[in-house]
């Protein structure tokens, strides 16, 4: 069965700080991860998207890598803001169909 | 400008009423989908549309229609709503259907509340 788990459920830590977030699948045939922010009573928006051969992507202070051997990601923020107090959702993309299958998210909340 | 703009943002309706949520794109997208957002905040996508041609249909009552009148626009009708289609329903869309290297552009999403 396609399937995304993420870890931890939730997170709290203060402004400044780093942290990383976890994101097991098992989905096959695999095509590309893709990390998205959801902002409270927004849709998601994309982070990044990794296929199988890259090891890890940046966009700004956010750093995700891929083991796809492991099947395993993660998300690191690196010197956190109140901004990016949200929902982080991996979500992986099965290969020709079109199908994106989506962990139910880490809820990450910045304090200042 | 709103890449993908879905109306109403709110819904709040009757048992046994019919609705309509409607999505536009302006990015040029081939391929449009519908999502249903549950409480426990998982995506799971229901329909998805290539060129106004229906290629994914997840499991879903046929109480659920999609109708796409051209590629920039996916609408969602619901007939006899029931208490479980309370959710939040996101649209999105992207390049040839998510084969190969295409991202995602999600609308706001709608916030069905059935009572």
């Amino acid at each position: 069965k396609n399937q995304v788990e993420q870890s931890p459920q939730s997170l709290i830590i203060l402004e400044g700080k780093n942290c990383t977030l976890q994101c097991n699948y098992t989905v096959s045939p695999f095509s590309n991860l893709r990390w998205y922010k959801q902002d409270t009573g927004r849709g998601p928006v994309s982070l990044t998207i990794m296929t199988f051969s890259e090891n890890t992507k940046s966009n700004g202070r956010y750093t995700a890598t891929l083991d796809a051997d492991t099947k395993q990601s993660s998300l690191h923020i690196t010197a956190s803001q109140l901004s990016d107090s949200a929902s982080y959702i991996c979500v992986v993309s099965v290969s020709n169909t079109g199908k994106l299958i989506f962990g139910q998210g880490t809820t990450l909340q910045v304090k200042p | 400008d709103t890449a993908v703009s879905q109306t109403p943002k709110y819904l709040v309706t009757q048992m046994g009423n019919d609705k309509s949520i409607k999505c536009e794109q302006n990015l040029g997208h081939d391929t449009m989908y519908w999502y249903k957002q549950d409480s426990k905040k998982f995506l799971k996508i229901m329909f998805s549309y290539n060129n106004k041609e229906l290629i994914i249909n997840e499991t879903v009552p046929n109480r659920f229609s999609p109708k796409s009148p051209d590629k920039a626009h996916l609408n969602l009708h619901i007939n006899s709503l029931e208490l479980g289609d309370s959710a939040v329903y996101f649209c999105a869309s992207s390049l040839s259907g998510g084969i190969g290297f295409t991202e995602a552009f999600f609308g706001q999403g709608t916030r069905l509340t059935v009572v």
